[in-house]
């Protein structure tokens, strides 16, 4: 079974454009989770979905930050525009829900830079 | 604020010997437990879980968890090099939340 898929892997862009990140859940997953990691702050949930639906973007930084979850079996984070700051590893996770215990499966990440 | 602690190391082993890894939580309803491991450039991989209170053995990792003290620990039996990584813990606190907090980590270096 194929596991969480993120792309793109990495991404250099330059500050104030617009970037989109894509994440596809392991099929049958009832959650769908967005972090982001740098060396000063650890993991940080950006929000999350259940059932494609958002229950807590708490975490997303400003409003420049935004995501959606179509259907099941995509998601997207947007950054318009991207500053510096933003520069880090973003992950995209999945979790099921049939066993009540929530553990998360983790893509490969997307590091993204902005120049 | 439910919050997940863990010692940022490094914590240092010899080949071959016990690496303890430990983890505090604040929020008694916690309901469920996670250790990940995370290669450098890598991302999060699930070694172990553990909801009951007592060990769970799974090959040479050992996950301990003592509600009544809040806290889960992990060992590392026989430790090798290539047991060198970060060691996150997370934790979901239950009722109708499907989401974990997690730890800083622990980063663990374990010497030939």
């Amino acid at each position: 079974d194929a596991g969480v898929i993120q792309s793109p892997r990495h991404e250099v862009t330059e500050m104030g454009q617009e970037v989109t990140l894509r994440c596809k859940p392991i099929s049958g997953h009832d959650y769908l989770f967005w972090y982001r990691q740098t060396m000063m702050r650890g993991l940080e949930l950006l929000i999350y979905f259940n059932n494609n639906v958002p229950i807590d973007d708490s975490g997303m930084p400003e409003d420049r930050f935004s995501a959606k979850m179509p259907n099941a079996s995509f998601s997207t984070l947007k950054i318009q525009p991207s500053e510096p700051r933003d520069s880090a590893v973003y992950f995209c996770a999945s979790s099921p829900q049939d066993r009540g215990l929530y553990e998360q499966y983790f893509g490969p990440g997307t590091r993204l830079t902005v120049t | 604020q439910k919050e997940v602690e863990q010692n940022s190391g490094p914590l240092s082993v010899p080949e071959g010997a016990i690496a303890s890894l430990n983890c505090t939580y604040s929020d008694r309803g916690s309901q469920s437990f996670f250790w990940y491991r995370q290669y450098s450039g890598k991302s999060p991989e699930l070694i172990m879980f553990i909801y009951s209170n007592g060990d769970k053995e799974d090959g040479r990792f050992t996950a301990q968890l003592n509600k009544a003290s809040q806290y889960v620990s992990l060992l590392i039996r026989d430790s090798q090099p290539s047991d060198s990584a970060t060691y996150l813990c997370a934790v979901n606190y239950g009722g109708s939340q499907g989401n974990l907090i997690f730890g800083k980590g622990t980063k663990l270096s374990v010497k030939p």
